[in-house]
């Protein structure tokens, strides 16, 4: 089953705060968030396990609520390195196979 | 370090064709997934292959099909191509251990074009 992701897409100026989330019908092992820039690979930025931990990445940080399946993408202050499209992939074991949701594509403007 | 190589980077293919496409992971990864990625859509996992075995498959028909070698590298061989598989095709690495102590580590990509 996909994660839904929202939005669909964001646009910001620099500076600015934004919030992508992510949620499953499903019971979760973990959630990934990869950014992707048009053409190129995806780049893997944190993974949040069960247990609802929050963690950061510079001014990138992330929650995962375990009891509503849902996870967070928290980028503040963005910058104009922020573009690009954001990925949540969710895990229901520790196997590593992935299942992406359909993406959020953010555009930080100056 | 050399991260995960792709080969090649852009192919063009009938339909009908068959095609094999080429990954190297990155250095000291033992597990390779595939992914197929249609455009403005997010991955969508084909299989992963670990001791030169299919661990776990996703919704591909048997088309689809896979090999590890002995040092890792993987290729991933599509049949009786469709204009439907048109898209990037991304490998990614990681450690069998699992997701906790190693994320994905992606290439950039085959661009496959059906026509």
């Amino acid at each position: 089953q996909q994660p839904v992701q929202s939005p669909q897409a964001v646009i910001l100026r620099e500076g600015e705060d934004a919030v992508i989330n992510c949620s499953s019908s499903k019971a979760l092992y973990s959630v990934h968030w990869y950014r992707q820039k048009h053409g190129e690979a995806p780049i893997f930025l944190m993974i949040l396990l069960k247990g609802g931990e929050q963690k950061g990445h510079d001014k990138i940080s992330a929650s995962f609520n375990e009891k509503k399946q849902q996870s967070s993408l928290y980028l503040t202050a963005s910058q104009l390195s922020y573009s690009g499209t954001y990925f949540c992939g969710t895990e229901r074991g520790n196997t590593g196979k992935l299942i992406f949701g359909q993406g959020t594509t953010l555009q930080v403007k100056p | 370090d050399a991260g995960v190589t792709q080969s090649p980077t852009h192919l063009i293919k009938t339909r009908g064709q068959q095609v094999t496409l080429r990954c190297s992971p990155k250095s000291g990864h033992d597990t390779v997934s595939w992914y197929q990625q249609a455009l403005g859509q997010g991955p969508q996992f084909i299989f992963q292959y670990y001791e030169e075995e299919e661990r776990q498959r996703g919704n591909f028909p048997d088309r689809f099909s896979g090999h590890q070698f002995p040092n890792y590298s993987s290729e991933l061989n599509v049949n009786a191509l469709l204009l439907g598989d048109s898209a990037l095709y991304l490998c990614a690495s990681s450690l069998a251990s699992g997701s906790a102590n190693s994320p994905l580590h992606f290439g950039n990509g085959t661009r496959l074009t059906v026509t």
